[in-house]
C-alpha cells in the first residue's frame, strides 16, 4: 500500500522558507514513469499544482511559482523535499504531498493527509 | 483565476445522471489525453476518479464516467447518490508539461 506523509513547519513568517518534506511507503522511487508531487489548496478553494520530481530526477514547476519552489529527492530514498521561499499569507493552506504513475495516466492516485500552513507574522 | 473553467455547482435528484465540464484549450484539455478528475467531500483528501479522460482506476464505481470534445472535458455521475455530494475537480495536463486544476464544481443532491 502506498503512503505518503508530510511533515513540516505550522507555521512561518512572510519572507521565511517554507520546507516541507514527503516521507514515501510502499513503492520504490526508483521504479520507472513515477513521481512525487506537491499540491496546495487555500481554505476553502481549488487545488493548485505546484511541482513534480519524477524517478529520474526530472522536476516540473508551476511556471506561476518556479521562481520561488524547489522541489529534490531527500538524503533518505523513501522522502522528497519542497522548499517555497518568500513566503507570503497568500500562501497559507494546505499542502499536500501526492504520487503519479504512467499506469494512471500521470493522475495523482495517492494523496498524503496534508500539511496545514499559516503564514503569519 | 483557474485556468479550467468549471460550473461552480450542479445539483441533482437521487437516481439521476449529471454531467460536469471542464472548459479549457489547446494548451491544455484540447491537447492532451491527461485529463483527471477528483472528488473531495468537506474536510477529506481529495480521490483520483478519472485518468486520461475516461479511464477509473480500481475501485472507483462506475457509475463516474469521463469524457471530451475538442477543449471540453466532462464528467457524468449517474445514478446519483447523496454520498456523491462533494467537491469535484478537474486537471489537466499542459502545453509547459505542468498540470493545472480548475476551480471546482460543487454538487448538491437534492
Amino acid at each position: 500500500q502506498i503512503t505518503l506523509k508530510e511533515s513540516g513547519p505550522t507555521l512561518v513568517k512572510p519572507t521565511q522558507t517554507l520546507t516541507l518534506s514527503c516521507t514515501l511507503s510502499g513503492f520504490s522511487f526508483s521504479t520507472s514513469e513515477v513521481g512525487v508531487g506537491w499540491v496546495r489548496q487555500p481554505p476553502g478553494k481549488a487545488p493548485e499544482w505546484l511541482a513534480i520530481i519524477y524517478w529520474n530526477n526530472d522536476k516540473r514547476y508551476s511556471p506561476s511559482l518556479k521562481s520561488r519552489l524547489t522541489i529534490t529527492k531527500g538524503n533518505s530514498a523513501d522522502q522528497v523535499v519542497l522548499t517555497v521561499a518568500n513566503m507570503d499569507p497568500v500562501d497559507a493552506g494546505t499542502y499536500y504531498c501526492v504520487h503519479s504513475t504512467s499506469a494512471t495516466g500521470d493522475g495523482l492516485d495517492v494523496w498524503g493527509q496534508g500539511a496545514t500552513v499559516t503564514v503569519s507574522s | 483565476q483557474s485556468v479550467l473553467t468549471q460550473p461552480a455547482s450542479v445539483s441533482g435528484s437521487p437516481g439521476q445522471s449529471i454531467t460536469i465540464s471542464c472548459s479549457g484549450s489547446s494548451d491544455d484539455v484540447g491537447g492532451y489525453v491527461f485529463v483527471s478528475w477528483y472528488q473531495q467531500h468537506p474536510g477529506k483528501v481529495p480521490r483520483l476518479l478519472i485518468y486520461d479522460f475516461k479511464s477509473r482506476p480500481s475501485g472507483v464505481s462506475a457509475r463516474f464516467s469521463g469524457s471530451k470534445s475538442g477543449n471540453t472535458a466532462s464528467l457524468t455521475i449517474s445514478g446519483l447518490q447523496p454520498e456523491d455530494e462533494a467537491q469535484y475537480y478537474c486537471s489537466s495536463y499542459t502545453a509547459t508539461s505542468t498540470w493545472v486544476f480548475g476551480g471546482g464544481t460543487t454538487v448538491t443532491v437534492l
